[in-house]
């Protein structure tokens, strides 16, 4: 598979736990955020969006909080499975619509 | 199913030639895009396209081209000038409108010797 997952920060969780994955985004002028998952040789996968009028969005299993005061941002992982094993990146766009930067990402390594 | 089709999966190419990357969609977007993947690096973006015939530079264009000749179809080529071509491209494509997700093809492996 690609090597997508090298040299980045690493959580390890046990099966079952939940995990919480951060990200930082450095442009108070952005208004739209996006969590992606990228499994190995993949392309990335959207999981949640929440627009900058929100502080908290729920999907299956997932949740994303938003803190604007500190340009914060992250993705809840309820009773995390093996198959959440991944890298998650954090998406935003700015005042360009359509135009998206992207975190580095964090790699989920989920021990059965 | 509707997506996005890159091909082809892995690409092998010696120093100084071209290389066309394939991206093909039936999502009905108008929106296309081409991002560059590194180990340990967000994705950045090469170029982008709101509208058939229309294509903007994104931060790291400097040898790669483009065309949009039609809706569903966004190729990109990397040419000899483009110094570190060895990467993972990823083709997405979104609705031209704000607060819209980007979909994301499967990618094309390229590697340059």
């Amino acid at each position: 598979g690609e090597s997508v997952g090298l040299h980045l920060p690493t959580l390890s969780v046990q099966e079952g736990d939940n995990s919480i994955i951060n990200c930082a985004y450095s442009n108070s002028a952005s208004d739209y955020f996006i969590w992606y998952k990228q499994e190995s040789g993949k392309g990335p996968q959207f999981i949640i969006d929440i627009r900058s009028n929100m502080d908290k969005r729920q999907g299956q299993r997932v949740t994303v909080l938003l803190n604007k005061t500190v340009k914060h941002l992250s993705l809840q992982i309820a009773a995390t499975q093996p198959g959440d094993s991944a890298v998650y990146f954090c998406a935003d766009e700015r005042e360009d619509f359509n135009k998206f930067y992207f975190g580095s990402g964090t790699k989920l390594n989920v021990k059965p | 199913d509707g997506g996005i089709t890159q091909s082809p999966k892995y690409l092998f190419r010696k120093e100084g030639q071209n290389v066309t990357l394939s991206c093909e969609q039936n999502l009905n977007h108008d929106a296309m895009y081409w991002y560059r993947q590194d180990p340990g690096q967000g994705l950045r973006l090469i170029y982008y396209s709101q509208i058939v015939n229309d294509f903007q530079k994104g931060d790291i264009a400097e040898g790669y081209s483009v065309s949009r000749e039609k809706k569903e179809s966004f190729p990109l080529t990397v040419t000899s000038a483009q110094k570190n071509p060895t990467a993972f491209y990823l083709c997405a494509s979104s609705l031209r409108q704000g607060n819209s997700p980007l979909h994301f093809g499967n990618g094309t492996r390229l590697t340059v010797t």
